[in-house]
């Protein structure tokens, strides 16, 4: 019964090589989120989206780009992956009153 | 921009009571979040004040002071399940996309 549902669940990529991860919600909420989790930082947003084809950067935006085509879905793509991107993703949707914010499950990605 | 702290880490006897504090600075305060966050899970929300005071969750409890900058989440009658990670976030109304800063995180131990 998971409104927002993330895929990979787990990755390993080399170095240099494109990723594209997928948030897909079915709550119709108009803005989704992308953050990383790394110790020592917690939660760092990397962009958002506050509607069909409208997204912004977040504080931790470099080597990302995001897109969303469709409201149910918020892809992140790392275009040329690097050791240093090896985290935690999580993705989040919130409706537009903004008292309700939820998250998918996460996607651990390995960099090697 | 925003500054949110809390402490890094906290350990509680089973039963007892545990308070964790949140401060914050931000331009323009728009409520304050707390979430739970399990080891390799996702965070889950447990509380949401926009107006000083106290709001009472069962076992849980949030209280805001808008002119302090200042939060706690109090957990009472600790049980081991309650070992987690708790974030603090803000929202900041003149920050675009509703979007959450988040603190990083106190991590609570609870011992038998």
């Amino acid at each position: 019964d998971a409104g927002i549902t993330q895929s990979p669940r787990h990755k390993v990529t080399e170095t240099g090589t494109p990723v594209t991860l997928r948030c897909h919600q079915t709550e119709n909420h108009r803005y989704m989120y992308w953050y990383r989790q790394d110790p020592g930082h917690g939660l760092r947003l990397i962009h958002y989206s506050y509607g069909v084809k409208d997204t912004d950067k977040g504080e931790v935006s470099d080597g990302y780009s995001v897109s969303r085509s469709k409201t149910e879905d918020f892809l992140l793509t790392l275009e040329s992956a690097t050791s240093s991107q090896t985290s935690v993703y999580f993705c989040a949707i919130s409706e537009s009153d903004g008292e309700s914010y939820t998250f998918g499950s996460g996607t651990r990605l390995t960099v090697v | 921009g925003q500054n949110i702290d809390q402490p890094t880490e906290m350990t509680a006897t089973e039963g007892a009571i545990v308070q964790i504090n949140c401060t914050y600075q931000t331009s323009g305060f728009n409520g304050l979040f707390w979430y739970q966050q399990h080891a390799g899970e996702a965070p889950t929300f447990l509380s949401y004040n926009v107006l000083d005071g106290l709001e009472e969750k069962g076992r849980f409890s949030s209280f805001l002071s808008r002119s302090k900058g200042y939060s706690y989440l109090l957990l009472k009658e600790l049980q081991m399940k309650d070992s987690a990670s708790y974030l603090c976030a803000v929202r900041d109304f003149k920050a675009a996309g509703n979007k959450l800063t988040f603190g990083g995180g106190t991590r609570v131990l609870v011992k038998p």
